[in-house]
């Protein structure tokens, strides 16, 4: 079955730190991968997707994540951490063969002054 | 360029009532998907629409329904309501094309229905 694994319900890094938030799929065929942000009482945004046109993806506020077919992950980075990063982080997941994309579970990200 | 917009944001029900919620798609958007999400279930897909027809369905019982218009706009449905239905729906469109929904999801900012 399609699905996504999100290590870690919450994370707490101080301002200026090291962003990681893990992502793991399952699948024996190539995923289409995205990363989306919800901040609170909103909807969800896109913060960057994989379709398989490099394993390194940029996206927007200075997020990257790095596809990694042998470990099948999908982990987000972000090089320093700003207070405005505190939100809910959602790796998603869909298949060529599908037509729906599924989320995992959340990351809560805290960002300590 | 208008957004996802979703009506109503907030509403409260009774168990047993049965609820309609609205979502207008993106322009030119064809494809528009459902969600419930609970703080303990997460984000759970519930039902995707592509040019009036579903697509694809979550496992949700036969109480969650669901329709798309001519003109996309889209809506959902949930009959004799729960405690558990309380969450917040969200709607989502995208460009997708007529296999495959690959692209990115815009999503609205959700109806959040509590159930009493």
């Amino acid at each position: 079955a399609q699905s996504v694994t999100q290590l870690g319900s919450h994370v707490s890094v101080s301002e200026g730190a090291l962003v990681l938030l893990r992502c793991n799929y399952s699948s024996s065929v190539p995923p289409y991968l995205f990363w989306y942000v919800q901040y609170p009482n909103q909807g969800l945004q896109l913060l960057l997707k994989y379709t398989s046109a490099a394993t390194l993806v940029k996206g927007i506020n200075g997020f990257e994540a790095e596809f990694k077919k042998s470990e099948t992950s999908f982990h987000l980075t972000k090089p320093s951490a700003h207070m405005s990063d505190a939100a809910e982080y959602f790796c998603a997941v869909s298949y060529s063969s599908a037509s729906k994309i599924i989320f995992g579970s959340g990351t809560r990200l805290s960002i300590r002054p | 360029k208008a957004g996802v917009t979703q009506t109503p944001r907030y509403l409260i029900k009774t168990r047993g009532q049965q609820v309609t919620l609205s979502c207008s798609p993106i322009s030119g958007h064809r494809s528009v998907s459902w969600y419930q999400q609970t703080p303990g279930q997460g984000l759970q897909f519930l039902f995707e629409y592509f040019s009036e027809t579903q697509r694809n369905k979550g496992n949700f019982p036969g109480r969650f329904s669901g329709r798309q218009f001519s003109n996309s706009r889209s809506e959902m449905n949930v009959s004799t309501l729960e405690l558990g239905d309380s969450a917040l729906y969200l709607c989502a469109s995208s460009l997708a094309t007529d296999r495959v929904n690959t692209g990115e999801l815009f999503f609205g900012e959700g109806s959040r229905l509590t159930v009493l």
